[in-house]
């Protein structure tokens, strides 16, 4: 079984700049997550996808990050535009069914300077 | 405002010997909980978790113990071996909004050395 494939692993940007991040999960998982996790943290939850729609976004900066979960399958994160906080690494997730049990990627780190 | 607490940054063990993890949770309404382990530039693995309506899950080398009186579990690995050599997270569940919603600690850093 594959698993979430997320692309780029690595990017470096300049501040103000903008910065896309793709997610491809597990197929069949309904639930999508993305969690941003800074240097020395613990990842946290940025938005919440459930099939096509928005579970929860309470946590996501909506002035410069948009995301969307494109026919209930992939996802792209979006910053525009980055700011040095912004630095992290962007975990994509996903789940078949409610058990807590989230399948990550690898995650795409972003530094940004 | 930290629900979920992982109080030590990092751990070191000797190989053979066991290693004990904590964490401590503020909010009653989680109802499960999970640790997940990290290798360096890899995502988050699942581990091993616990209902809230155990004390004890039992896998392989790994146990976690749950105690809800004290909203604190913790993660024996024994006997601990290098490739245990990882950051570990411990997380929470709770449902709100019709949805789960799972809450990480910072992770303690754990070293087996050989």
């Amino acid at each position: 079984e594959a698993g979430v494939a997320q692309s780029p692993r690595y990017k470096i940007i300049e501040k103000r700049q903008s910065v896309a991040f793709w997610c491809n999960p597990i197929s069949g998982h309904a639930t999508l997550y993305w969690y941003q996790q800074i240097l020395g943290q613990g990842p946290k939850l940025l938005i919440q996808f459930q099939n096509n729609g928005v579970v929860d976004d309470s946590q996501l900066p909506k002035d410069r990050f948009s995301a969307e979960r494109l026919k209930g399958v992939d996802s792209t994160l979006k910053i525009q535009p980055a700011k040095l906080e912004d630095s992290a690494v962007y975990l994509c997730a996903s789940s078949p069914f409610l058990t807590g049990e989230l399948f990550f990627g690898e995650g795409s780190r972003l530094t940004v300077l | 405002d930290q629900q979920v607490k992982q109080n030590s940054p990092s751990l070191s063990v000797q190989e053979g010997r066991i290693s004990i993890l904590n964490c401590d949770y503020t909010n009653s309404m989680f109802d499960y909980f999970l640790w997940y382990k990290k290798y360096p530039a890899e995502g988050p693995t699942f581990l091993i978790s616990i209902s809230s309506i155990k004390d004890k899950n039992e896998d392989g080398r790994f146990t976690v113990f749950l105690n809800k009186s004290a909203k604190h579990l913790s993660l024996h690995i024994v006997p601990s071996q290098p490739g245990d050599s990882a950051v570990y997270f411990c997380a929470a569940r709770r449902f709100q909004g019709g949805s789960e919603k799972l809450v990480f600690g910072k992770g303690t850093k754990l070293t087996v050395n050989p």
